[in-house]
């Protein structure tokens, strides 16, 4: 277990809210992703991090924003949620050419 | 680009061997993933092989690398309820820069008492 914890783990918003997701590790990876989970879909990354400050996007990055001003917290913004953005984010980091994966956060936007 | 293909669904009896079967596309991969999703947990990993190896064998996993043919199968012997989860084959390579995983969508292993 690489000690990755996701908050919060469920979340139901108005369309057009903004919303914040936090990934916290505490064994001190590089690197760190969040992805979503659709049905058909499988794993779509949005964005990653690679240290400090350091971020860029991922295939699926349109509607989301991140930051990483320390090591272990890794912050995914949705500006204005849509209903598309229902899904399930995953965080995980990467150490030693291993992923380790959090538990998920279940969002719906309605 | 980088493409990583699985069949959606698999069904097995219990006690059965299970083949689940990825193909992928990137023939600089340097490392291939197998990893267990269970119903509403994160993805977990299993086992990985390093593209120079042909197999690695862990307990009741067995991997097979067919560099020739871009093929990584994953193999469970004496398959039990247990095993019943979403399996993802992944791929990245090595290297000074990034390390982006690719993913596959995942084969839903169904087993049956």
């Amino acid at each position: 277990d690489a000690g990755i914890t996701q908050s919060p783990r469920h979340k139901v918003t108005e369309t057009g809210t903004p919303v914040t997701l936090r990934c916290h590790q505490t064994e001190n990876h590089r690197y760190m992703y969040w992805y979503r989970q659709d049905p058909g879909h499988g794993l779509r990354l949005i964005h990653y991090s690679y240290g400090v400050k350091d971020t860029d996007k991922g295939e699926v990055s349109d509607g989301y924003s991140v930051s990483r001003s320390k090591t272990e917290d890794f912050l995914l913004t949705l500006e204005s949620a849509t209903s598309s953005q229902t899904s399930v984010y995953f965080c995980a980091t990467a150490g030693r050419n291993e992923q380790f994966f959090g538990p998920g956060t279940r969002l719906t936007v309605l | 680009g980088e493409d990583v293909e699985q069949s959606l669904f698999l069904s097995v009896r219990e006690g059965d061997s299970s083949v689940i079967n990825c193909t992928y596309t990137d023939s600089s991969s340097t490392y291939l993933y197998w990893y267990k999703q269970e119903p509403g947990a994160g993805l977990q990993l299993l086992t990985y092989i390093f593209s120079n190896m042909d197999m690695k064998q862990d307990q009741r996993l067995t991997v097979l690398l067919n560099k020739k043919d871009k093929h990584l199968s994953l193999r469970i012997a004496d398959t039990q309820t247990g095993d019943s989860a979403i399996y993802f084959c992944a791929e990245t390579f090595a290297s000074g820069g990034s390390y982006i995983p690719t993913f596959g969508r995942g084969t839903s292993l169904i087993v049956h008492p």
